[in-house]
């Protein structure tokens, strides 16, 4: 299975500030990389895929980058409803597998 | 808007098999494919596997040998069973749609709400 590990496993930030998460996958994925955050008690909702593609009504100020075995996603203008838990995920190879995780809460 | 509803036990004996339905609603189960995803209490998310509304199935290695999907489509549903059940099957189960069509692409679109299924004696 291809392996992704997400650094920080948590940040703490405020309203305003800009973040960016890091993704790493176990071997090239080239741009199969989707993330997705998560609120407590929620399900999982899709914010972008292949790399940096935004999902419908997603907002500008997220945003994402890489490809290979290196990615980020970048929050700038963090708003309240940014604050969650964020999960990358590989699509390139069967199984699909997600990051352990970064959860953003706030300062 | 499509709508997904997990339904099933949310308590579990160990050994027993876990049977889970999702109900698809405000859309078709055809043309796409569905998935079941698990996420153990404070953990990360773990696909377990998807079938097409004609019945093609993939499966997470890693439980293929315990679990089952199967898709009705006259009822608009699909079902998962997981034998075998021991505690570290203990998980947030959820149903989601993968937006790709026949592609099957892994991008979750719409998820259910989550059933949290504890394995315990």
């Amino acid at each position: 299975d291809i392996q992704m590990t997400q650094s920080p496993s948590s940040l703490s930030a405020s309203v305003g500030d800009r973040v960016t998460i890091t993704c790493r996958a176990s071997q090239s994925i080239r741009t199969y990389l989707n993330w997705y955050h998560q609120k407590p008690g929620k399900a999982p909702k899709l914010l972008m895929s292949g790399s940096s593609s935004l999902q419908s009504g997603v907002p500008s100020r997220v945003s994402g980058r890489g490809s290979g075995t290196d990615f980020t996603l970048t929050i700038s203008n963090l708003q309240p409803e940014d604050f969650a838990t964020y999960y990358c995920q590989q699509t390139y190879g069967a199984p699909w597998t997600f990051g352990q995780g970064t959860k953003v809460e706030i300062k | 808007q499509v709508q997904l509803q997990e339904s099933g036990p949310g308590l579990v004996k160990p050994s027993e098999t876990l049977s889970l339905t999702c109900t698809v609603s405000a859309g078709a189960i055809s043309n796409y494919y569905w998935s079941w995803i698990r996420q153990p209490p404070g953990k990360g998310l773990e696909w377990i596997g998807h079938i097409y509304y004609s019945g093609s199935i993939n499966y997470n290695p890693s439980l293929k040998s315990r679990v089952t999907i199967s898709v009705d489509t006259s009822k608009n549903q699909f079902s998962l069973n997981l034998s075998s059940m021991t505690a570290a099957d203990t998980a947030v189960y959820y149903c989601a749609r993968d937006q790709g069509g026949v592609m099957g692409l892994g991008l979750f679109d719409y998820w259910g709400q989550g059933i949290l299924v504890t394995v315990s004696s």
